[in-house]
């Protein structure tokens, strides 16, 4: 069965510091990784994904994210944080089968300390 | 294009009542997702349906909890005789097709019980 493992309940970063919020995955076959971010009261929004091709992905607001097939993690970065950043952040992990449903981690919250 | 639609934003139901959260998918998407998000938790999956079909219901309580997505209309989730420990954030997604497709979510529907 797909899972997806979030090791940090929290982050905290200076502002202006680069961030990393950690994700590892076990799926059979192929991943399809993403990154989604919830504000308070919000749904999750798109952050980027993670298909096929080149292994380090950028997405909005200039997150990126790094897909590392031997040690099945997609780490999300960001080189200098934004106290805009501040959110609960999560990863998903999709696998094709019968049952293609995503899957997610349990999130982590980022506080980006002005 | 409309994201994904999900009405009502905030419902209070008593216990014992029947709640109906209502999912409109973005146009063209055919797959819908539910996801329940208890306070300070990460995401539960619930349900992933297609058009008329129920894909994967793995994730519904096996009692008062149904799902619908017809041919015509929104996807409804439906929980009967609500009780407080179904008080929780419900999110519906959407998305244009399996695998490397991006889901889509809407803002939620909160739901109390008292």
């Amino acid at each position: 069965a797909q899972s997806v493992a979030q090791p940090e309940d929290q982050v905290n970063v200076a502002e202006g510091n680069p961030l990393t919020v950690k994700c590892t995955y076990s799926v059979s076959g192929n991943p399809y990784l993403f990154w989604y971010v919830q504000y308070p009261n919000r749904g999750l929004q798109f952050l980027l994904k993670y298909i096929t091709g080149d292994n380090l992905v950028k997405g909005s607001y200039g997150f990126e994210a790094e897909f590392n097939k031997s040690q099945t993690s997609f780490h999300l970065k960001k080189p200098s944080a934004l106290v805009s950043d501040s959110a609960l952040y999560f990863c998903a992990v999709r696998a094709k089968g019968i049952d293609d449903k995503i899957i997610f981690g349990k999130g982590t919250r980022l506080h980006i300390l002005p | 294009n409309a994201g994904v639609m999900q009405n009502p934003r905030h419902l209070v139901r008593r216990r014992g009542q029947e709640a109906r959260l209502r999912c409109s998918p973005m146009k063209g998407h055919s797959h819908v997702y539910w996801y329940r998000q208890l306070p300070e938790e990460g995401l539960k999956f619930m349900v992933y349906l297609q058009k008329e079909n129920i894909i994967d219901e793995s994730g519904m309580p096996k009692e008062r909890f149904s799902a619908e997505f017809p041919k015509e209309g929104p996807s409804i989730l439906r929980i009967q005789q609500v009780v407080r420990g179904d008080s929780a954030a419900y999110f519906c997604a959407s998305a244009l097709g399996t695998t490397g497709n991006t889901i889509y979510f809407g803002e939620g529907s909160w739901l109390t019980v008292v």
